[in-house]
Parts: C-alpha cells; structure tokens; sequence
C-alpha cells in the first residue's frame, strides 16, 4: 500500500531532551516536507527537500532539523525542544516540486513539550 | 501570501450543496483541495492547474478561474461522509511558494 509512515503517533516529552520524529514514504516520490499544524494557525510549512541531500527551509524553521540521505526518508530533529513546539506535526511527500502534484500525509505526531 | 478561504464554517443537512471559495492575492499556477477529518491526515481531493479546468471526485467537482485567482470546491448531495475541514492550498508560478489555506469546516446533519 502506498503511504507516508510517521513515527511515534503520540510523543510526551520534557524541554531540552532531544528527539527524532522519523518519516518514510514507500511511493518513490522525490519531494518530502513537513508542516506542523495549530489550532487557529493551520498547516505551516518547516521545512522542504526536493531530492536527496537537498533540504530549505519553509515558513517556521527556527528549532527543527531535518535530513534527507536516502530518498524514502525524511526525519524531523528537534535537538532542544520547548513547549511552543507543542503541536501536530505531519511529514508528506509528492511526486515533484511542492504545488505540481497532490501530496499525501503520514498520520501525524502529536508532540507535547513540558 | 496565504490564500483566503470563505465561508470560515458551514453546517448543511444531509442532501444539500455547499461551495467553498479560495481566493488568492498573486497569480495562481495550481490550487489544491484536501479534506482533514477530525484527528486524521489531510487527504488530497485534487489538483486544478492553470488553464482554467474544472475536476470532479464523486459528487465533489472544482474550478479554477486563474484570471481572478480564485477556486471554488462544489459539494453536492452532501453526505454525513463529508463532514471535515476543507484546505485549499495555492502554489504561484511554477509550482512555487505552496501555501495552505486556513481551512472551511464543514459539518453535515443527518
């Protein structure tokens, strides 16, 4: 089955304590993202990668780290989180450069910083 | 740079139509439709690309009036289904700058 496989789907954790939230797709797409969504804010964009090794940063970048070093992969590094990085975290993918295909979604992580 | 959306809400009984519009202040190469239910993914609906088209799924169509840079999602014979907030997502020229809409919460009645 095609998908976006997001892990964990649910994630406490104390400020400062590093932590990876892990993303694979299985559809061989070349463009990965990562949005993080908040009430009354909606789906902002972290930060991008159009092909391996190649990531930018979207709209909210400030505190997250990202790599692409095998295509299907695409992790969000949060390497001293705060409690305003509590939110709901969604990577996705498209065929291509982000705006010329539809994107599919993981499940989302629910991240709460205390 | 963040397309607009309208209505913010809307609550339909089952079996009538709904539209919700986005609209955008630059010039539009595609305009996207997802459909997030509560506490799941974003599903992608469809992509409508400059050129004017209009795109159906099931009873949900869309068109794109790329000279006013807006879109608008039709909703038909609205089903308990269909209950969920609707995106919209904007990219300019050349599938650039891709941004999300605040989202239509859509919810239907039996």
């Amino acid at each position: 089955e095609a998908q976006v496989t997001q892990n964990p789907r649910y994630l406490i954790t104390v400020t400062g304590k590093k932590l990876t939230v892990t993303c694979s797709q299985n559809m061989n797409h070349e463009y990965m993202s990562w949005y993080r969504q908040d009430p009354g804010l909606g789906l902002r964009q972290i930060y991008y990668s159009m092909n391996v090794e190649v990531t930018d940063k979207g709209d909210v970048p400030e505190g997250y780290k990202v790599s692409r070093k095998e295509k299907r992969n695409f992790p969000l590094i949060l390497e001293s989180p705060s409690p305003n990085q509590t939110s709901l975290y969604f990577c996705a993918s498209s065929l291509g450069e982000g705006g010329r295909y539809g994107y599919t979604f993981g499940s989302g992580t629910r991240l709460t910083v205390v | 740079q963040q397309p607009v959306q309208s209505p913010q809400a809307v609550i339909l009984r089952e079996g009538e139509d709904a539209v919700i519009n986005c609209s955008s202040s630059k010039a539009l190469y595609s305009v996207h439709w997802y459909r997030q239910k509560h506490g799941e993914a974003p599903v992608f609906l469809m992509i409508l690309l400059k050129g004017g088209e209009q795109k159906g799924h099931e009873k949900i169509s869309a068109s794109f009036n790329e000279k006013k840079q807006q879109s608008s999602l039709y909703l038909t014979a609205s089903q308990l289904s269909y209950s969920g907030t609707y995106f919209c997502g904007t990219a300019t020229i050349y599938g650039q700058n891709f941004v999300f809409g605040p989202g239509t919460r859509l919810s239907v009645l039996p």
